[in-house]
């Protein structure tokens, strides 16, 4: 089942524009982390944050976790037409030897020039 | 460094035959390995997972089974496509769960005719 929910589904911006996209969950986690995928192919991770963290960054990106309202939020900014792809949260509740992620349904992210 | 390789790319198959798709894992050793499924327009569903040799968990029932006869190599399987198999196939590794992320291959195409 899809722990994760995205939002926006879509969302177009132009370039150098900020984009924000919102993701929730249900249950308790370990760590939640946010990947990009290119039309039709794999996925790319971006950015991982424990459950004990509240923010972090990575070049362009921002993320920020509250675990209380089971919401994080990944910020890009002065975004690039580069940047258009979809971008998935994954939640790991694992506690077990694997890490079993659970993807929400993404956001689809269109940069303009 | 590790890297990950899947295929083949696309595939197209009849309903009734078989299907093999094959994931394997270069530069790291003991890695979990996994298989998701990804519907159009949506998240990751989580197929299979292997801690190690031998030792498949499958996360939904299915028509699909998974092997995976050495380290690095992982297999997922069907003896009789169904119409319902297509989708965008995954196959990732990771290390210590609730510390590193998922490394994901290129993924497959397939469609069921």
């Amino acid at each position: 089942s899809q722990q994760g929910e995205e939002d926006p589904q879509a969302l177009s911006i132009q370039e150098g524009e900020n984009a924000t996209m919102n993701c929730s969950y249900k249950t308790s986690i370990n760590n939640l982390q946010w990947y990009r995928q290119n039309s039709g192919r794999g996925l790319v991770h971006l950015i991982l944050i424990r459950s004990n963290e509240r923010e972090k960054h990575s070049g362009r990106l921002r993320v920020t976790l509250d675990t209380s309202k089971k919401s994080s939020s990944l910020l890009i900014t002065a975004s690039r037409a580069a940047d258009t792809a979809s971008y998935f949260c994954a939640t790991d509740s694992s506690t077990g030897t694997a890490s079993k992620l659970t993807f929400g349904t993404g956001t689809r992210l269109q940069v303009t020039l | 460094s590790q890297t990950i390789h899947q295929w083949p790319a696309t595939l197209v198959q009849p309903v009734g035959s078989p299907l093999s798709l094959e994931c394997t894992v270069e530069g790291t050793s003991n890695p979990n390995l996994y298989w998701y499924r990804q519907a159009a327009g949506r998240g990751l569903q989580l197929l299979f997972y292997s801690v190690g040799i031998g030792q498949i968990s499958s996360e939904v029932p299915q028509n699909l089974s998974a092997s995976r006869p050495q380290d690095r190599q992982f297999i997922l399987s069907s003896k009789k496509l169904l119409l319902s198999d297509s989708g965008f196939y995954l196959c990732d590794w990771s290390g210590v769960p609730m510390w590193t992320e998922a490394f994901f291959g290129q993924g497959t195409r397939l469609t069921v005719v």
